[in-house]
């Protein structure tokens, strides 16, 4: 299985500030994912992280406020931009190995802002 | 859209107590189907899976059988211990090519001495 590295753990920033989160494996994986946790409810997908090319975005999330990253098979970086309040979330990298394996998850960013 | 909905927590129960987290699921393809464990301070474990129907998935001790006919994929442990306390997450692919995965709520157990 991979193993991901996810940088920041945890971090407090000011409203209006940006923060870059990083993601990176320890082997070349087929697809990764930025997914985010709020307070107290589960995990809903950011967007799909393309390797060469912009990223694919779910509903209600877009690329102004969380521009993704993604130059090679395995890295990518997630920025929470000109942030608020109710950024404040874990923000999760996973990423598919392929074929039938499962979504493996890194330790997440614990993010607060103030 | 596909969906999950997972039963609500906490569920607080004595050690070597029988667990039942319900999960049922609306999709409209054939899904595979997940539950994940995140500890406290911890990232997501995939606990066990299952993809296709009748299938169990097992691990730690605990079990989910994906089934079908009541869409459900419910996770069963018959004694849990102080340890397994964490929230868990039942969880489906959407059986595309992209493998992104659809969360349930997810659920807290809590498992007192």
């Amino acid at each position: 299985s991979a193993v991901i590295s996810q940088k920041p753990s945890r971090d407090i920033c000011q409203r209006g500030t940006s923060l870059t989160i990083q993601c990176q494996v320890d082997s070349q994986v087929t697809m990764m994912f930025w997914y985010r946790q709020q307070p107290g409810q589960s995990l809903t997908l950011i967007a799909t992280a393309n390797q060469g090319s912009e990223a694919t975005y779910e509903s209600g999330f877009v690329i102004d406020k969380f521009p993704i990253s993604r130059p090679n098979l395995t890295f990518s970086t997630l920025t929470v931009s000109n942030m608020s309040p109710e950024d404040s979330s874990i923000y999760l990298c996973s990423v598919w190995t392929g074929d039938n394996s499962p979504l493996h998850f890194g330790n997440g960013t614990r993010l607060t802002v103030t | 859209g596909d969906s999950v909905t997972q039963m609500e927590g906490p569920v607080t129960l004595s050690e070597e107590a029988f667990l039942t987290i319900n999960c049922t699921y609306t999709a409209t393809g054939y899904p595979s189907l997940f539950w994940y464990v995140q500890y406290p301070g911890e990232g997501l474990q995939l606990l066990l899976k299952a993809t296709k129907a009748d299938d169990k998935g097992s691990n730690k001790g605990f079990e989910a059988t994906y089934r079908k006919e009541t869409t459900s994929f419910h996770l069963e442990k018959g004694s849990v211990q102080v340890s397994d306390s964490a929230v868990y997450f039942c969880a489906l692919s959407d059986g595309g090519a992209t493998n992104k995965l659809i969360f349930g709520t997810g659920t807290l157990l809590a498992v007192q001495p």
